[in-house]
């Protein structure tokens, strides 16, 4: 069954350091697609990245950068020298191929607090 | 607009009223998506469209959930007699096409009394 998994239910770090948001996730495709989404206080759902299944390579922009690791299915987010700004709950999700609508599933979302 | 608008943003409802919720995606958008979201939960799949096509309804929790996209652009999701389970934040969402990141709203937050 896809499922989406975010252990980490809340996360505080003092601001400077470096977190890590960790997901994993488990689908019978072979193609999916993999998603980061950040929902601030005002609850909009922000896009954050895409990752297709065959492309593992790594990923930076600015301070935020992506692992992506398909032999532990898990796709995990490092936010580098956190601020205040950050705060928020971020959220992972797969989407299938042959469903057909690439529809989302989502994990139950990480809350991060960055403490100035 | 540039992004998608979902209105009212906020509706309180007495249990067994109807109610229905609007979401205007972007210009242009073939995709459009609602989900559910509870609180403190990730969002859940309640029904998908392409253009005026409703192509998968497999997450509407209930025949009382009613969605339409009659020509293809806003989209409207209707609740029928209301329960308080149906508390939640909708969340629309539209996308340019296949396999392309969804664009949410800011949701319309349901309050069932």
């Amino acid at each position: 069954a896809q499922k989406v998994t975010q252990a980490q239910t809340e996360i505080s770090v003092v601001e400077k350091e470096d977190v890590t948001l960790d997901c994993v996730y488990e689908t019978r495709d072979t193609t999916y697609y993999l998603f980061w989404y950040k929902q601030p206080p005002s609850g909009e759902l922000v896009f954050l990245i895409r990752r297709n299944s065959f492309d593992e390579q790594n990923e930076i922009s600015g301070r935020y950068s992506w692992n992506f690791q398909k032999s532990t299915s898990s796709f995990n987010f490092t936010i580098t020298a956190s601020q205040v700004v950050d705060s928020a709950v971020y959220f992972c999700a797969l989407s299938e191929t042959t469903s057909g609508t690439y529809k989302y599933i989502f994990g139950t979302g990480t809350r991060l607090k960055v403490l100035a | 607009g540039a992004g998608v608008s979902q209105s009212p943003r906020y509706k309180v409802a007495k249990r067994g009223q109807d109610v229905a919720l609007r979401c205007d995606p972007i210009s242009g958008h073939v995709s459009l998506f609602w989900y559910q979201q509870a609180l403190g939960q990730g969002p859940e799949f309640l029904t998908y469209f392409q253009n005026e096509a409703q192509l998968d309804k497999s997450g509407l929790p209930s025949d009382r959930f009613f969605a339409e996209r009659p020509e293809g652009s806003v989209s409207t999701l209707k609740i029928q007699r209301t329960q308080q389970e149906d508390s939640a934040v909708y969340l629309c969402a539209s996308r340019a096409g296949g396999y392309n990141e969804q664009f949410f709203g800011p949701g319309t937050r349901l309050t069932v009394l």
